[in-house]
């Protein structure tokens, strides 16, 4: 009963276009989403979030978007670079707790 | 640097031993998270503590017992591992929910 859910395991863009990473969710009590991103051997780290009031986020070159009644959001990264190349995790608050998707990992090539 | 520190890096452990992961935040958070990353699986919640106190205990074995002795630091005790249990451990830590939460670099724990 995975609550968040990343159904793309790995995404490969070319460097310079837009990178679109997707995350579905199934409680509507959910009501503060994130992305973080993850190299190996590392602790995740925070990208940027979205409150549940909110429709878009923009900071740089990531966007984070929120359609509610269709429980999904995504991460938009233009323009894709090398070194965006991780593993990328979406996760939502209900009450104290975060829960996290699968993953996607992002490899960006030249 | 992120503020949260785990210690040790890596950690290998027999079945019948006992020891511990720490971890130590300076942020002034007042919310401190276990989380466990298995191979393939999805980040799990552990253990979740809002000002000291453990507000969740995400249906974890006995096996594995936390400590959050003061706000700043916490601890996962580890006995009588099994091999599955061998994971990266991550400590995080936020001022509440629905902030972000700050990782540390985790524990490479392997059970033999």
């Amino acid at each position: 009963d995975q609550q968040v859910k990343q159904n793309s395991p790995s995404l490969s863009v070319q460097e310079g276009r837009i990178s679109i990473l997707n995350c579905d969710y199934t409680n509507s009590m959910f009501d503060y989403f994130l992305w973080y991103k993850k190299y190996p051997a590392e602790g995740p780290t925070f990208l940027i979030s979205i409150s549940s009031i909110k429709d878009k986020n923009e900071d740089g070159r990531f966007t984070v978007f929120l359609n509610k009644s269709a429980k999904h959001l995504s991460l938009h990264i233009v323009p894709s670079q090398p070194g965006d190349s991780a593993v990328y995790f979406c996760a939502a608050y209900l009450a104290d707790k975060l829960i996290f998707g699968t993953g996607t990992r992002l490899q960006v090539f030249p | 640097e992120t503020g949260v520190t785990q210690t040790p890096r890596h950690l290998v452990m027999g079945m019948t031993n006992k020891k511990s992961l720490k971890c130590e935040q300076h942020l002034g958070h007042n919310a401190m998270y276990w989380y466990k990353q298995s191979a393939k699986k999805p980040l799990e919640l552990m253990f979740v503590y809002s000002l000291e106190e453990r507000v969740e205990n995400n249906s974890v074995p006995s096996r594995f017992s936390p400590e959050c002795p003061n706000s700043s630091h916490l601890f996962l005790h580890l006995h009588t591992l099994q091999p599955e249990d061998s994971a990266l451990y991550l400590c995080a830590s936020s001022q509440f929910s629905n902030t972000e939460a700050f990782f540390g670099q985790g524990t490479r724990l392997t059970v033999v």
